[in-house]
């Protein structure tokens, strides 16, 4: 089946300073990931999503790139604010068929003011 | 608020009860996961109902027993449960299975003493 690798487990930055999170993915047939914001108290939130026929995509200070020859994606935030502080997880599924993501053990970001 | 809703948000229970957890969703959604949250762990999925059919269990002892009685509900029971059980439970819904987007409640934070 499929895996997913997430690093770092734990990220700290300074304010107004950008953040990186990466994933490997293990399954080539894997066509959709999705990242999710986990804020504490909360259940999980999408905030983006790309598709495999799609290089890179933004929105507002979050982008996400996929390299689906080294079969990674990474999730970029900038200009960090402290209400980015949150676990963030990666996933990777096969659409088409029945939507199970696979997702990683989760990033803990830490954006301190 | 995602419009799925878990109850109750904690829950401590012996080895020898038996409780269960409740989850809404009011989104027309005909999909729902349950999933376990453990610490420095991947979501694990646990259970998926599509149109009230289960379609999907993931070697989930039998100690866990879900229950969907119509597209809005789904259960979890819990019975002789251990120690190394407790964890978040978190539901999930989704448009259908095959929809990429899925909304989570915030969780049923389980101790098992």
């Amino acid at each position: 089946g499929e895996n997913v690798e997430q690093h770092p487990s734990t990220l700290s930055v300074q304010e107004g300073d950008s953040a990186v999170i990466k994933c490997t993915y293990s399954d080539s047939a894997s066509n959709y990931f999705p990242w999710y914001k986990q804020e504490l108290g909360k259940g999980p939130q999408l905030i983006i999503d790309i598709r495999s026929n799609v290089g890179e995509k933004k929105d507002q200070r979050i982008a996400v790139t996929l390299n689906k020859t080294a079969k990674h994606f990474s999730l970029h935030i900038t200009e960090t604010q402290p209400e980015d502080s949150a676990v963030y997880f990666c996933a990777a599924s096969i659409g088409g068929g029945s939507y199970i993501p696979t997702f990683g053990r989760g990033t803990s970001l830490i954006v301190h003011p | 608020e995602t419009g799925v809703t878990q109850t109750p948000r904690h829950l401590v229970m012996g080895m020898t009860n038996k409780k269960s957890l409740k989850c809404e969703q009011h989104l027309g959604h005909n999909a729902m996961y349950w999933y376990k949250q453990s610490a420095k762990k991947p979501l694990e999925l646990m259970f998926v109902y599509s149109l009230e059919e289960r379609v999907e269990n993931n070697s989930v002892p039998s100690r866990f027993s879900p229950e969907c009685p119509n597209s809005s509900h789904l259960f979890l029971h819990l019975h002789t449960l251990q120690p190394e059980d407790s964890a978040l439970y978190l539901c999930a819904s989704s448009r259908d299975s095959q929809t990429t987007e899925a909304f989570f409640g915030q969780g049923t934070r389980l101790t098992v003493v």
